[in-house]
This record gives C-alpha cells, sequence and structure tokens, in this order.
C-alpha cells in the first residue's frame, strides 16, 4: 500500500511554544489530506480536510487559529499546534488518499504531544 | 449524516476460537465502508473495504467482512483468532457526498485475543 510519513512521533513542549507535525505522502500524489486527534481509549476526531493549494476545511469547533495546516504541496501537509497548553496534549494523526471515489485512507504513524 | 456504530468496546475470545467485530453503518445513498486496525502508539492499518460487488469481501491477515444491507451490518470476521490480533479495530464509512469525501470512524472496539 502506500506509506505516509508523520514526523516527529513524539514531542514533548513546554505550555506557550508552537509545535509543527508534517506529513508526507512518500509514494504518491495526495491531494487530499486528513488531521485526526486521538484521546486515550477513544475514536479518532476529525479536526480538518486539507487541499493541496487550498484551505483547509476545519470541522465544527475545531479553532483553525489554533490549529494552523498548511498543504503546500501535493506531498505535504502540515499541521501547527500554536500556543500550545497541556489540553493539546494528544495523539494527531494524518492520513490521505491517493485519489479516486472509492479509495482507502492511508495512515501516518501518528504524533505524540505533550505539552508541559 | 453518515455514521457507523460499533456496539461493543470489548471483545475477548480466545486464541484459535472465531472472532467477530460488530459495525452497524447509516448511510445516504451507497455505502463506502472500510475497517482499520490500529495497534498502541501506531497509526491506522487498513484491512479491508466493501464498496461493491460480493457481500463477502477478504482483507490482510486472514481478515474478512460481510456486508449485510438489509440489516446495514459489516461485521469484522477472522475463522481462527490469534493473539497477535490483539488490537483496536475501527470500523469506517466514507461520506461521497460532498466534496471533502472524509471519512468517519466508529468508537472503535478493543479485542483481546487470550492465549
Amino acid at each position: 500500500g502506500a506509506v505516509v510519513s508523520q514526523h516527529p512521533s513524539r514531542v514533548i513542549c513546554k505550555s506557550g511554544t508552537s509545535v509543527k507535525i508534517e506529513c508526507r505522502s512518500l509514494d504518491f500524489q495526495a491531494t487530499t489530506m486528513f488531521w485526526y486527534r486521538q484521546f486515550p481509549k477513544q475514536s479518532l476526531m476529525l479536526m480538518a480536510t486539507s487541499n493541496e493549494g487550498s484551505k483547509a476545511t476545519y470541522e465544527q469547533g475545531v479553532e483553525k487559529d489554533k490549529f494552523l495546516i498548511n498543504h503546500a504541496s501535493l506531498t505535504l501537509s502540515t499541521l501547527t499546534v500554536t500556543s500550545a497548553h497541556p489540553e493539546d496534549s494528544s495523539f494527531y494523526i494524518c492520513s490521505a488518499t491517493i485519489g479516486g471515489r472509492t479509495g482507502e485512507l492511508f495512515f501516518g504513524e501518528g504524533s505524540r504531544l505533550t505539552v508541559l | 449524516a453518515q455514521s457507523v456504530a460499533q456496539p461493543e468496546d470489548q471483545v475477548n475470545v480466545a486464541e484459535g476460537n472465531p472472532l467477530t467485530v460488530k459495525c452497524t453503518y447509516s448511510v445516504s445513498g451507497n455505502p463506502y465502508l472500510f475497517w482499520y486496525v490500529q495497534y498502541p502508539n501506531r497509526g491506522l492499518q487498513f484491512l479491508l473495504k466493501y464498496i461493491t460487488g460480493d457481500n463477502l469481501v477478504k482483507g490482510s491477515y486472514g481478515f474478512e467482512a460481510e456486508f449485510n444491507k438489509s440489516q446495514t451490518s459489516f461485521h469484522l470476521k477472522k475463522p481462527s483468532a490469534l493473539v497477535s490480533d490483539s488490537a483496536l479495530y475501527f470500523c469506517a464509512v466514507r461520506d461521497m457526498r460532498n466534496t471533502g469525501n472524509q471519512f468517519y470512524f466508529g468508537t472503535g472496539t478493543s479485542l483481546t485475543v487470550i492465549p
């Protein structure tokens, strides 16, 4: 299957700082990428849909100014958690589809963010 | 709205026994259904999908799922469970009605295979 690389896998930061998470499609072009947040022992919460070259579409309740998403190329999308606080600590997962309306999602390995 | 439900938070099964992880769906139009598995602190791995065609879909690691339109179900099955199958399983539906084509996930079922 297609490979999605997510980096970093773990990050610890101080409250008030910003953290950037990268998501790359290694062997395919991803016109659409999705960012999810997962709380312990819970399901995935879709945060936003990221389309190459355009602004991300955020789900209701997700602060777009706090979770900045950039999809500058067909192989790279970034999520920046700005002015992070302890409640932003979570597992963030990116995913992408190859294209086509019946394609499955391919997931990155996730990024564990801990805000002290 | 499109949605899936996984009624069981936890499923325990003895090694070698058949396993079933349940999923029901609610969609407008034709359902595009998926199963994923997640190991601790990892991303999700695709197991199988149903788009159209045969109701019994075979996937990775010996898993299969049966699409049942009348019962709006898409249960995941495996004839003989392995300890290594212990993980978190997610059912998902893809919303094809809008340009975002988002995937929506169930709440997940934690499968424990007991040696």
